[in-house]
């Protein structure tokens, strides 16, 4: 178990780009959550998958924002047209499902810090 | 919606005080409730998991307790050491999302 893992750990871009994330979940857990955090805020989610279905992305903050986990194992978060207020910690983590006796909460990887120019 | 709320929002102190991190909740149909460390610039360490059917969970020095009836959750750290400096962070999981309130900022001083 190497844990949650994401790259790249940071990213610079310049307004109008567009850049994306991925995310490596945890081998045995089928749920995949995307979260976003700003300066002195906690975590916002964004989306989730469980297995290959998007089960939630109306929390997506706009149509810039895509997320695909085409296989089920790591996902993408794509944002297109950067803006300066994307700039933020972009947050994975994942979990299993199957119920109280098996659920062991969410971990969450290292996060990607995106700085938008 | 799901609001979450942390108090104190700061909190400094003396090597081996113990003391107690509050966070209180809107909507009391949750799932569970999760307590989380987080260092400067890093992600996120889960530190204890509350079902909602438990009243509490420990972890050596930690120990969360959870009322969902009122709608609140604290986290006791006892013996605090300068290495638990970081903010602390409550989420609760309503059913896939975890809502998070803004965290408590601790500094344990030599």
């Amino acid at each position: 178990d190497t844990g949650v893992s994401q790259n790249p750990r940071h990213k610079i871009t310049k307004r109008g780009q567009n850049v994306t994330f991925r995310c490596d979940p945890i081998s045995e857990h089928n749920r995949l959550y995307w979260y976003r955090q700003t300066l002195g805020q906690g975590p916002e989610f964004l989306t989730y998958f469980q297995n290959e279905a998007q089960l939630e992305k109306s929390r997506l903050l706009s149509d810039r924002f895509s997320a695909e986990r085409p296989k089920g194992s790591f996902s993408t978060l794509e944002i297109q047209r950067t803006e300066q207020g994307d700039s933020a910690m972009y947050l994975c983590a994942s979990s299993i499902t199957g119920g109280a006796l098996f659920y062991q909460g969410q971990y969450f990887g290292p996060g990607t810090r995106l700085t938008v120019t | 919606k799901q609001e979450v709320t942390q108090i104190p929002a700061a909190l400094s102190v003396p090597e081996g005080e113990n003391l107690v991190l509050n966070c209180s909740f809107t909507d009391s149909a949750i799932y569970n409730l999760q307590w989380f460390r987080q260092d400067p610039g890093k992600g996120l360490t889960s530190l204890l998991l509350i079902q909602s059917s438990q009243r509490e969970q420990t972890s050596g020095r930690l120990n969360a307790s959870l009322d969902k009836s009122s709608g609140r959750s604290t986290l006791y750290i006892a013996a605090s050491q300068p290495g638990d400096s970081a903010t602390y962070l409550c989420a609760v999981d309503s059913g896939y999302a975890l809502n998070f309130g803004k965290g408590t900022s601790l500094l344990v001083t030599p």
